[in-house]
């Protein structure tokens, strides 16, 4: 069974960082882009980028490009994301979904999604 | 960056009704379209990719339909299991986007 498990919610200061883990079970990370996204609800869902898992590369969306940085390591079969320089703006629930690059981005598998808090 | 405008933002139906929920891109996104449903609590589950494809054990009273700039989502026989948050994204273009989102509930 395939499954995303991300760690637990995160509580952290302005100007701090933090890194989201996104385990994979049930399948082989480097078979599958992995996706995060970000949920608002006074501004919904926005995407913040790819990586893949096999060679590392990334993809961005330029309003992230310097907010995150995004990971994996295969020998964990886990994908990180680390936020950075962070403000009250970061607040957020924040999910990994996985793709498969040969059929299209779209999303067949969601970790829960962690919920981050950026507070003084 | 291509905006994807949904509408209703909320509906209310009757068990056993049909449901439309729309999707206007702001360019031709060429079929590179998905729906979700989430429920509270809950991650997003994938209901159609590319536009009218069914996923994997989705029940088959869920549709997808349209092309260039126009899609929609029908749920026919509405079940009370489908109240639910939906919303689409479209994966045609980087940055990936979303809809607003449609909250479902039962009249």
């Amino acid at each position: 069974e395939v499954q995303l498990q991300q760690s637990g919610p995160e509580l952290r200061r302005p100007g701090s960082s933090v890194k989201l883990s996104c385990k994979a079970s049930g399948y082989s990370i480097t078979d599958y882009l992995m996706h995060w996204v970000k949920h608002r609800p006074e501004h919904g869902l926005e995407w913040i980028g790819w990586i893949d898992p096999e060679d590392g590369e990334t993809k961005y969306a330029q309003k992230f490009q310097s907010k995150a940085t995004l990971t994996a390591d295969t020998s964990s079969n886990t994908a990180y994301m680390q936020l950075s320089s962070l403000t009250s703006e970061d607040t957020a629930t924040y999910f990994c979904a996985r793709s498969r690059v040969s059929t299209g981005d779209y999303f067949d598998y969601w970790g829960q999604g962690v919920m981050v808090t950026v507070s003084s | 960056d291509i905006q994807m405008t949904q509408s209703p933002a909320s509906l209310s139906a009757s068990l056993g009704e049909t449901v439309t929920i729309e999707c206007r891109a702001s360019e031709d996104i060429y079929n590179g379209l998905a729906w979700y449903q989430q429920k509270p609590g809950k991650s997003p589950q994938l209901l159609i990719y590319n536009a009218n494809s069914l996923h994997t054990g989705v029940p088959s009273r869920f549709s997808g339909s349209g092309s260039g700039t126009q899609y929609s989502l029908k749920i026919n026989s509405l079940q009370s299991e489908d109240v639910a948050s939906y919303f689409c994204q479209q994966y045609y273009n980087y940055p990936y986007t979303f809809g607003a989102g449609t909250k479902l509930e039962l009249k």
